[in-house]
């Protein structure tokens, strides 16, 4: 049982490149989500699924794609990359989305991206 | 913008002290209150948590008081370690919601 597992762990792009950050867990949890973490700010929910084919935005949602093919899997996209992306992303999962306010948010380790 | 307040940013304790860390909310339709650790390099964890229908609960050294008619929350950690030296993160979600409301994170630092 691995949890919520997050690739890469770093990435370095220059800006207006594209990429997907991995997330996959395997807990069998209905609902999963993209944070991000900068510095004085929290923690801010980028995108959210409530299972697969299903997603949201959340509160900083822009210059980010997301899908939900099935239950394990919720990569997020970076379009075109910009300086202000610079972050640390977190993948969280809870158990039951529709039990959510019951649910502990179980995240995964981050993947720090730099975009120059 | 339903937001958490914070603070403070970071603290400093003598090893064996209380840290206290403060979390005030807005929205009164948040019914669930985590609190989150977070060691550098590590993705937050769930430390404590406490509903509205309760003032106070304890799980060891790490205490929630909750102040339902002021719309705050805090975090005591009592006998201070410097194992406990980390970011913790107050949160406030809601029934029906999918959205987790954190607070800025206060860095703890304790001094042995």
């Amino acid at each position: 049982n691995a949890g919520v597992t997050q690739t890469p762990k770093f990435q370095v792009l220059k800006t207006g490149q594209s990429m997907t950050l991995q997330c996959a867990q395997d807990m069998n949890h209905e609902y999963m989500s993209w944070y991000r973490q900068d510095p004085g700010m929290g923690l801010r929910l980028i995108h959210y699924s409530v299972g697969a084919g299903i997603t949201d935005q959340g509160e900083v949602p822009n210059g980010y794609n997301v899908s939900r093919s099935t239950t394990e899997d919720f990569p997020l996209r970076l379009l075109s990359a910009a300086p202000s992306q610079t972050s640390v992303y977190f993948c969280a999962s809870i158990i039951n989305g529709l039990a959510l306010n019951t649910g502990e948010l179980f995240f995964g380790e981050g993947s720090r991206l730099t975009v120059l | 913008q339903q937001q958490v307040k914070q603070s403070p940013q970071s603290l400093i304790v003598q090893k064996g002290g209380i840290s206290i860390i403060n979390c005030a909310y807005e929205n009164t339709a948040f019914d669930y209150f985590p609190w989150y650790q977070q060691f550098p390099g590590k993705g937050p964890a769930l430390l404590i948590a406490i509903r509205p229908d309760v003032s106070e609960k304890k799980e060891g050294r790490f205490t929630i008081s909750f102040n339902k008619s002021a719309k705050q929350f805090s975090l005591h950690i009592m006998d201070s370690q410097p194992g406990d030296s980390a970011t913790y993160f107050c949160a406030a979600t809601g029934s029906g919601t999918y959205k987790y409301i954190f607070g800025t994170g206060t860095r703890l630092k304790v001094l042995a």
